[in-house]
């Protein structure tokens, strides 16, 4: 069974351009999770959607970030215009809807870096 | 609101020695606590993790920790490491009846023979 898989996995672009990032969670799972890691620092949570449904956003630094989910398979995320500090490691991940403490698994991650 | 310390950020070992990873947590509520693994150019992989029950919880690899409530720690040991362990460990919390991961800042794990 495939994991979750996200694209391009290292992307490299100058200010003010535009990035979309990919994720195709693993078949079967409703909750999607973007979470980002900046360099040195800890990962931290982005949005979470429940199927096609934002369920919590509150970790989206600002409106240069949009994330969309159609249909509720895979999702993109949108950086635009892009700034220096959005450089980092952004993750996906996915798991099944039920109990809380269900197994949430991970990507590999997309490595953005704005020049 | 909750947090997780890593206060250790590297940890150099020697093969076949024994280690032990740090992570105390902040949280007014009750927490599930995990451990995750990333090996250089890969992503994050489930090492273990407590919902309830025996304090001990034992993952893959060989890697267990223990939960201890009344020091809000949650210790990732190992007793023999190898080489192939060398990976960056991190430490991640999430509140009953939420699915939001908090993550600690991580520990890189230099393993050398």
């Amino acid at each position: 069974e495939a994991g979750v898989t996200q694209f391009p996995s290292h992307s490299v672009i100058e200010k003010g351009q535009t990035v979309t990032l990919r994720c195709d969670p693993i078949s079967g799972h409703d909750n999607l999770y973007w979470y980002r890691r900046v360099m040195g620092k800890e990962i931290k949570f982005l949005l979470h959607f429940v199927k096609e449904s934002k369920q919590d956003e509150s970790g989206m630094p600002n409106n240069r970030f949009l994330a969309e989910r159609t249909g509720g398979t895979y999702s993109t995320l949108k950086v635009q215009p892009a700034e220096l500090e959005d450089s980092g490691v952004y993750f996906c991940a996915s798991s099944q809807v039920g109990a809380t403490g269900n197994t949430i698994y991970f990507g590999e991650g997309s490595w953005l870096t704005v020049v | 609101a909750q947090s997780v310390t890593q206060l250790d950020s590297q940890v150099p070992v020697f093969e076949e020695a024994p280690v032990e990873l740090r992570c105390n947590y902040s949280s007014s509520v009750s927490v599930y606590l995990f451990w995750y693994v990333q090996y250089p150019n890969q992503g994050l992989q489930l090492l273990l993790k407590y919902l309830s029950g025996s304090t001990l919880v034992k993952g893959i690899n060989g890697f267990e920790a223990e939960f201890n409530k009344s020091q809000t720690s949650f210790h990732l040991r190992k007793p023999s490491v190898h080489i192939s362990d060398t990976a960056e460990y991190f430490c991640a919390l999430t509140k009953w009846g939420f699915q939001k991961l908090v993550f600690g800042t991580g520990t890189r794990l230099l393993v050398s023979p």
